[in-house]
């Protein structure tokens, strides 16, 4: 599975932006990019993914190079509530032959009130 | 809409015993995978089941075993625990074969301390 890079730790304010970068530089063309986050003493939870256009959801956008080999998780307007740590995953796009996340270390954010 | 729900909680086991973690997929959803989180770790996946069989299997010994029942729910064991068992279990349910855009939604987990 390719790999990802992302910073060990971020701080934000609240009510400001936050981008989340992570590299993935050896990433294949069938390959997802889904992020995931882990609030404090809860399970992850699912966030956004793409193929190679930028995406938007109620939680976020995700903005992927044109060359694919980074992408940026945007929060829009952070809160207190998404402090947490999150983790960008490659996902093979063939049915079935990959049931599993791989999660690195993710990046922790902080939130400052 | 129930989520995904794990039991118990928390747990506190000696060296040597066996344990059964429990999990009840989100309503709809046939796959079951679980993980282990090690404290300040990312999760690591141990294995996935869908039809009630064991799909897929991550880098753990035969001592973590599984199953899966008719209704979706399944059970986790772990056999002669080790110290290093000590971590948050993770149960994550989907529906169907995995693959690039399936989203897997956990449970809370159940903190397992072996003494």
């Amino acid at each position: 599975d390719a790999k990802t890079t992302q910073p060990n730790s971020m701080e934000s304010n609240e009510e400001e932006p936050v981008h989340l970068p992570c590299n993935h530089s050896t990433i294949s063309g069938t390959d997802y990019i889904h992020w995931y986050r882990q609030l404090p003493s809860q399970g992850p939870e699912y966030v956004i993914h793409g193929l190679t256009s930028n995406v938007n959801n109620r939680m976020a956008s995700l903005a992927i190079a044109e060359d694919r080999k980074s992408s940026t998780l945007i929060l829009h307007r952070a809160t207190l509530r998404d402090a947490a740590v999150y983790y960008c995953i490659l996902r093979v796009a063939l049915g079935g032959s990959q049931g599993n996340l791989i999660f690195g270390k993710g990046t922790k954010l902080s939130v400052k009130p | 809409d129930a989520g995904v729900t794990q039991s118990p909680t928390h747990l506190i086991k000696t060296r040597g015993q066996q344990v059964t973690l429990r999990c009840s997929p989100k309503s709809g959803h046939d796959t079951v995978s679980w993980y282990q989180q090690a404290l300040g770790q990312g999760p690591q996946f141990i294995f996935q089941y869908y039809e009630e069989e064991e799909r897929q299997r991550g880098n753990f010994p035969d001592r973590f075993s599984g199953h899966q029942f008719p209704n979706y729910s399944s059970e986790l064991n772990v056999n002669a625990l080790l110290l290093g068992d000590s971590a948050l279990y993770l149960c994550a349910s989907s529906w169907g074969p995995s693959g690039g855009t399936d989203t897997q939604y956990f449970g809370p987990g159940t903190r397992l301390t072996v003494l």
